[in-house]
């Protein structure tokens, strides 16, 4: 069975200052791992997702991700931090072999000073 | 092209009542999954419906059921609600395709308070 977790529950930056996001996942395949981002209130939306390929993934709003599989680890990284980037992230880990369902962690809360 | 649509947005229901959800996918999409995000934890995945039928589930009680209709939309369904059943509830709508990995988008979610 494949799990995530994401290590930080709550990071707080500055804005204008760099962030990263930790993700660990299990799984005995190959991983297809995605970041999402959800704002107060407000459903899922994906920032990126690595199936194959160049493991230095770009995604919307300036967010890169690098998949390390030597590490299991699939980290959310942004240069610098706007203001609006303030909500909570969520790393999954997809299984193609059951159903494509997604697997979550528990998510990263992300506060941004002024 | 419309994405995913879930209807109600917000729902309040008693303790014990039964309570209905809709989710229309995606045009071109025939598969729908179903999370239950509790405050504050990350979703977590119900069921999923293909062919009208259940293909998948996951560590929830049968008092959640689903059904999926011939134009591919769906209904879940909670019956003797209890107050740990309020969460948002999300939609996710794919495509069936083999041998690769098909990508689930995700709907609003609807709202779901039991008092």
């Amino acid at each position: 069975a494949q799990s995530v977790t994401q290590p930080d529950i709550h990071i707080t930056v500055s804005e204008g200052a760099s962030l990263e996001l930790r993700c660990n996942y299990s799984y005995g395949a190959t991983p297809y791992l995605f970041w999402y981002v959800q704002s107060p209130g407000q459903g899922l939306q994906l920032l990126l997702k690595y199936f194959s390929g160049d493991t230095l993934v770009q995604g919307i709003k300036g967010f890169e991700a690098e998949f390390k599989r030597s590490q299991s680890s699939f980290n959310l990284r942004k240069p610098s931090v706007h203001w609006s980037d303030a909500a909570e992230y969520f790393c999954a880990v997809g299984a193609r072999a059951a159903g494509n369902k997604l697997t979550f962690g528990g998510g990263t809360r992300v506060l941004v000073k002024p | 092209d419309a994405g995913v649509t879930q209807s109600p947005t917000h729902l309040i229901k008693t303790r014990g009542q039964q309570v209905t959800l809709r989710c229309s996918p995606k045009s071109g999409h025939d598969t729908v999954s179903w999370y239950q995000q509790a405050l504050g934890q990350g979703p977590q995945f119900i069921f999923q419906y293909y062919e009208e039928e259940e293909r998948q589930r996951g560590n929830f009680p049968d008092r959640f059921s689903g059904h999926q209709f011939p134009n591919y939309s769906s209904e879940l369904n909670v019956n003797a609600l209890l107050l740990g059943d309020s969460a948002l509830y999300l939609c996710a709508s794919s495509l069936n395709g083999q041998g690769i990995y098909n990508e689930q988008f995700f709907g609003p979610g609807t709202r779901l308070t039991v008092l």
